[in-house]
Order: structure tokens, then C-alpha cells, then sequence
């Protein structure tokens, strides 16, 4: 059963880039889309972008100019980037699994955004 | 974007009630609407998947219809652990996928 685990700095401080890894175990990487969804302290979820495995992306056009999503298959792990953070990033991170709906979740991180 | 409004945003219902949740998109998205069920501090489980495809392992009192702009996820039967927010989220087309914004359903 694949299993997904975020892992990242809890804190960021404004204006500076957030920077999370996910890493999928009993699976392998490869042939699937890989996916970052965030939700905001009591509100709802936002699709921020995805990855397949070859490295071709999709983002929010709302955060497309903050936001990088990378892969790398050797370490079966992905990786989002969202520079010029600000308090309205701070939310709960999730990585998971495929590109049009997602049945496997890691279990999130709380990113809060504070100098 | 396609915008997702889902009604209502709460509800209280007991066990063993019928409850429906609606989702509407803002324009046509075929099928291409999924379920999730999301508990405090856990991530969202996926429901249904194609509008109306029961993800495995999900209890069959779990149901949804719908096509176009007008969708429901219906619970035939609420028990204990059905309690939780519900959500929405559209994969038509080209991404960016969206949710709506929720239903929490709650004890009465």
C-alpha cells in the first residue's frame, strides 16, 4: 500500500520561500501524478499544482508565479517551492497521489507563515 | 476557472437520517466530480470518484449522481462516523482542479 509522508520546516518567515518534500513509500514514483493541495486554518482546499513522474507540471494560476514542483524518481520523493511567502500561506500542506482525484493523502504539515 | 458552490454549508442531521449534499459547477463538467470526506485533523478520504463511482472500501449507504452542473452525494443512512465535512472538486478539462466549500455535517 503506498504511503505518502510531507516532511519540511514548520515555520517560515515572510517574504522567504517554503520549502516541503514528500516522500512515497511502498510504491515507486514512476508512471503517476504527483499532487499539492493546501488548506488554510478552518477553510477549505486548494489544488496548488502537479507533477508526473518525467517532470512535466501543471500549477494554479493563481500561484503560478510563486510555485515550483519538482521530482526526484532515484529518492522516490517530490518537492514543492512557494517563494515571497506571506501570512496568507500559512495553511496545512498535503501531498498526494494522481492527477484528476486523489485516493492516497500524506497526512499534512502545518506551515505557518510568522517572523 | 470553474467555481464549485455547494449547499448547504452545514447541516444537522441524527443517525439513521437520509442526507443530501448538492454541488454545483459553474459551467459543464461532464462527470468529471469527486467526493471526499475530511475529519478534524485528517486528510480528506476520497468518496467517489466519476460522479458517481464508489471508491473501494467506502460503505455503500455512500452515493452520488449527477452530470453536467448538478450534483449529490446522498448518505442512505448517517451513522457515528459519517459526521465530518464533505467536499467537492471538479477534474473537467485542463487543470486548475477545484473544490467547493464544504458541508460539515453534524449531530442533531
Amino acid at each position: 500500500q503506498v504511503q505518502l509522508q510531507e516532511s519540511g520546516p514548520g515555520l517560515v518567515k515572510p517574504s522567504e520561500t517554503l520549502s516541503l518534500t514528500c516522500t512515497v513509500s511502498g510504491g515507486s514514483i514512476k508512471n503517476f501524478y504527483w499532487t499539492w493541495i493546501r488548506q488554510p486554518p478552518g477553510k477549505g482546499l486548494e489544488w496548488i499544482g502537479h507533477i508526473y513522474y518525467s517532470g512535466s507540471t501543471d500549477y494554479n494560476p493563481s500561484l503560478k508565479s510563486r510555485v515550483t514542483i519538482s521530482i526526484d524518481t532515484s529518492k522516490n520523493q517530490f518537492s514543492l517551492n512557494l517563494n515571497s511567502v506571506t501570512a496568507a500561506d500559512t495553511a496545512v500542506y498535503y501531498c498526494a497521489r494522481d492527477r484528476w482525484y486523489w485516493g492516497h493523502w500524506g497526512q499534512g504539515i502545518l506551515v505557518t507563515v510568522s517572523s | 476557472d470553474i467555481q464549485m458552490t455547494q449547499s448547504p454549508s452545514s447541516l444537522s442531521a441524527s443517525v439513521g437520517d437520509r442526507v443530501t449534499i448538492t454541488c454545483r459547477a459553474s459551467q459543464s463538467i461532464n462527470n468529471y466530480l469527486n467526493w471526499y470526506q475530511q475529519k478534524p485533523g485528517k486528510a480528506p478520504k476520497l468518496l467517489m470518484f466519476a460522479a458517481s463511482s464508489l471508491q473501494g472500501g467506502v460503505p455503500s449507504r455512500f452515493s452520488g449522481s449527477g452530470s453536467g452542473t448538478d450534483f449529490t452525494l446522498t448518505i442512505s443512512s448517517l451513522q457515528p462516523e459519517d459526521f465530518a465535512t464533505y467536499y467537492c472538486q471538479q477534474s473537467y478539462s485542463t487543470p486548475p482542479w477545484t473544490f467547493g466549500q464544504g458541508t460539515k455535517v453534524e449531530i442533531k
